[in-house]
């Protein structure tokens, strides 16, 4: 069982540049999210989806995109990357987030840079 | 808005004492909160939860404390271990939205 998957696990982008963070898990969550942390700071939420065809914006959804075609992955694209995207991306999942033993499963992040 | 935050950005404990990581919190609208481990170079690790309506709830080694009148919550590890040390987030989780909050996190070092 491997749960939450991300690749790639370090990435450096020229100003300008596109990528899609991959994320994929095979828990059969319906609820996949997004996170970026920042040096020193909390997770803060950019999408998130609550089953195959479904995303929301989070709280810093500006210069991303999602898609969700499947139960099983949750891709995050950036068009034109700039260096406040540099970060550590954070996929999850969970079968019912906020209920007894049903946690948000992390993947182990993808770190980016932008220079 | 509402926003989770912690008091302490690091805490040094000698192993085998206990450990307190305390978060306040300004808004009283989270359906539970929720406790996560960061080591280093890995994803948030789900500790213990607690629903608001709860004050107490203790797990293995950990306990939560939820003060609401004070809007006030502290993860208590017992016995510290070196495996302990990591960075520690308190989350709120307010099902309406669907949206996990999280705070700026505590690095708690373990002395030997």
């Amino acid at each position: 069982n491997a749960g939450v998957t991300q690749t790639p696990k370090f990435r450096i982008l020229k100003i300008g540049q596109s990528m899609t963070l991959q994320c994929a898990q095979d828990m059969n969550h319906n609820y996949m999210y997004w996170y970026r942390q920042d040096p020193g700071m909390g997770l803060k939420l950019i999408y998130y989806s609550v089953g195959a065809g479904i995303t929301d914006k989070g709280e810093v959804p500006n210069g991303y995109n999602v898609s969700r075609s499947t139960t099983e992955d949750f891709p995050l694209r950036l068009e034109l990357a700039a260096p406040s995207q540099t970060s550590v991306y954070f996929c999850a999942s969970s079968l019912s987030p906020g209920v007894d033993n049903s946690p948000l499963h992390f993947g182990n992040g993808t770190r980016l840079t932008v220079t | 808005g509402e926003s989770v935050g912690l008091h302490l950005p690091t805490l040094s404990v000698q192993e085998g004492d206990n450990s307190i990581i305390n978060c306040a919190y300004s808004n009283s609208a989270s359906d539970y909160f929720i406790w996560y481990k960061q080591e280093s170079g890995k994803g948030p690790q789900f500790i213990i939860d607690i629903r608001s309506n709860m004050d107490k709830r203790q797990g293995q080694r950990v306990t939560v404390l939820l003060n609401k009148t004070v809007k006030h919550l502290s993860l208590q590890i017992a016995a510290t271990q070196p495996g302990d040390s990591a960075v520690y987030f308190c989350a709120g989780f307010k099902a309406a939205g669907n949206k996990l909050t999280f705070g700026g996190g505590t690095r708690v070092l373990v002395k030997p």
